[in-house]
């Protein structure tokens, strides 16, 4: 594709619910990464998945959260039993070579 | 330990130039990137450096040091459109990238 498309762009979701987020990398780049943001503040590293290696997970903050990647294309971000601080933008970004192209973001609410 | 410190926010003025610096602590070093996030929107690549130096791109220059873990972004004849959060990143050797908190850019009229 074009760009690193991700969906939903919003979710509203009650407390309790598990939530699943998809990215779609732009063709061909072989990392891809999902970062957190949360209202004013900086990008939170939650994991990274380059080719066929095993992902860096040391940014997940909970074992409420997992992600899966098939291969080197789409990338799923799961949520179990959603919390109130879970509420942020999650951000994905793909990249082949230097810089990191990031998506549009699945702005997440927990109510 | 890995930190990025950057100043929380900056007010420059239309037609001036503005340095937006950073340093960094990183557990390893594979290139300085800086990203230009408008509220609401993705960050979007504006640099790259791994060797020291300065790297001009139109009106936007970054610098890095590597022996002092500093670099700096310079935002030349400043636009109202330049108003938004410049995020500096360190990718390491595990290839993943370090943001640090943004700087908030406000360009006043």
């Amino acid at each position: 594709g074009a760009g690193v498309s991700q969906s939903p762009s919003n979710k509203v979701t009650e407390k309790g619910k598990d939530v699943e987020l998809r990215c779609d990398p732009i063709s061909g780049h072989t990392a891809l990464y999902w970062y957190r943001q949360r209202l004013g503040q900086g990008l939170e590293f939650l994991i990274y998945f380059q080719g066929n290696s095993a992902p860096d997970k040391s940014g997940l903050p909970s074992d409420r959260f997992s992600a899966e990647r098939t291969g080197e294309s789409v990338s799923t971000l799961t949520i179990q039993r959603t919390q109130q601080e879970d509420s942020a933008v999650y951000l994905c970004a793909s990249s082949l070579d230097h810089e990191a192209f990031f998506g549009q973001g699945t702005r997440l609410t927990v109510v | 330990g890995q930190n990025i410190d950057q100043p929380t926010e900056m007010t420059a003025t239309e037609g001036a130039i503005v340095q937006i610096n950073c340093t960094y602590q990183t557990s390893g070093f594979n290139g300085l990137f800086w990203y230009q996030q408008h509220a609401g929107e993705a960050p979007t690549f504006l640099s790259y450096n791994v060797l020291d130096g300065l790297e001009e791109k139109g009106r936007f220059s970054s610098f890095l040091s590597r022996s002092k873990g500093y670099s700096y972004l310079l935002l030349k004849e400043l636009q109202m459109k330049d108003s938004a959060s410049y995020l500096c990143a360190v990718r390491n050797y595990g290839q993943n990238f370090v943001f640090g908190p943004g700087t908030r850019l406000s360009v006043l009229p």
